[in-house]
């Protein structure tokens, strides 16, 4: 079957660093994205990672090891408003979408 | 750009009626439009894939003769919510695939549809 895990609830510090790790099994892979997800709205498009290694975006980045089936969302500089659902998510061989149950993240002052 | 509305945003039916949900592309047009259901403190769960001009391909679970999907065009999908049940009650979500951008599988999200059957 296919398979995506990620913790189900982290907690972080104002202006800290975390990161949110993402493993996956699945059959083919065609690139794995992450979102994040404010409570009562839709996912927004974080990142997109096909190749490994690390791809940074302002004070987000995010990492992939396809032949370890992992991945990581790395969010420095927390800021409150980064409190989400952070949802990764892998394309199969079929070009569909698996989803993971997401990793919510509580920032505290 | 890259925009995506739904409409409505939160909707409250009667059990056994029925209620529909459209999700626009605003500024590109869509070829693959996706419906998607999450329940409270869960993932999202594909419901159906709809292609414009064919008919919607339904997830293993998701009676189609309940959830009808029509992809009427590029840039238009409805989701209708047919006999609708208290368990029915979710928050409903479109996303829409680029038409001039056949190599990306990014997704471009409506701001969701909150239904709750009473």
């Amino acid at each position: 079957g296919q398979n995506i895990d990620q913790p189900t609830e982290m907690t972080a510090t104002e202006g800290a660093i975390v990161q949110i790790n993402c493993t996956y099994q699945t059959s083919g892979f065609n690139g794995l994205f992450w979102y994040q997800q404010h409570a009562g709205e839709a996912p927004t498009f974080l990142s997109y990672n096909v190749l490994d290694g690390l791809e940074e975006k302002g004070r987000f980045s995010s990492f992939l090891s396809r032949s370890k089936g992992y991945s990581y969302l790395l969010l420095k500089e927390l800021q409150m408003k980064d409190s989400a659902s952070y949802l990764c998510a892998v394309i199969d061989s079929n070009y569909q979408l698996i989803w993971g149950a997401g990793t919510k993240l509580i920032i505290k002052p | 750009g890259a925009v995506v509305s739904q409409h409505p945003s939160w909707v409250i039916c009667k059990s056994g009626t029925s209620v529909k949900i459209e999700c626009r592309s605003l500024d590109f047009q869509a070829t693959t439009m996706f419906w998607y259901r999450q329940f409270p403190k869960q993932s999202l769960m594909l419901m159906a894939t709809s292609n414009e001009g064919s008919k919607a391909t339904y997830e293993q679970g998701v009676e189609k003769d309940k959830f009808l999907i029509n992809h009427a065009s590029l840039t238009l999908s409805t989701l209708t919510v047919t006999s609708a049940h208290p368990e029915d009650s979710s928050f409903y979500i479109c996303s829409a695939r680029p038409l001039d951008r056949p190599d990306s599988y990014e997704q471009y999200f409506g701001p969701g549809t909150r239904l709750t059957v009473t």
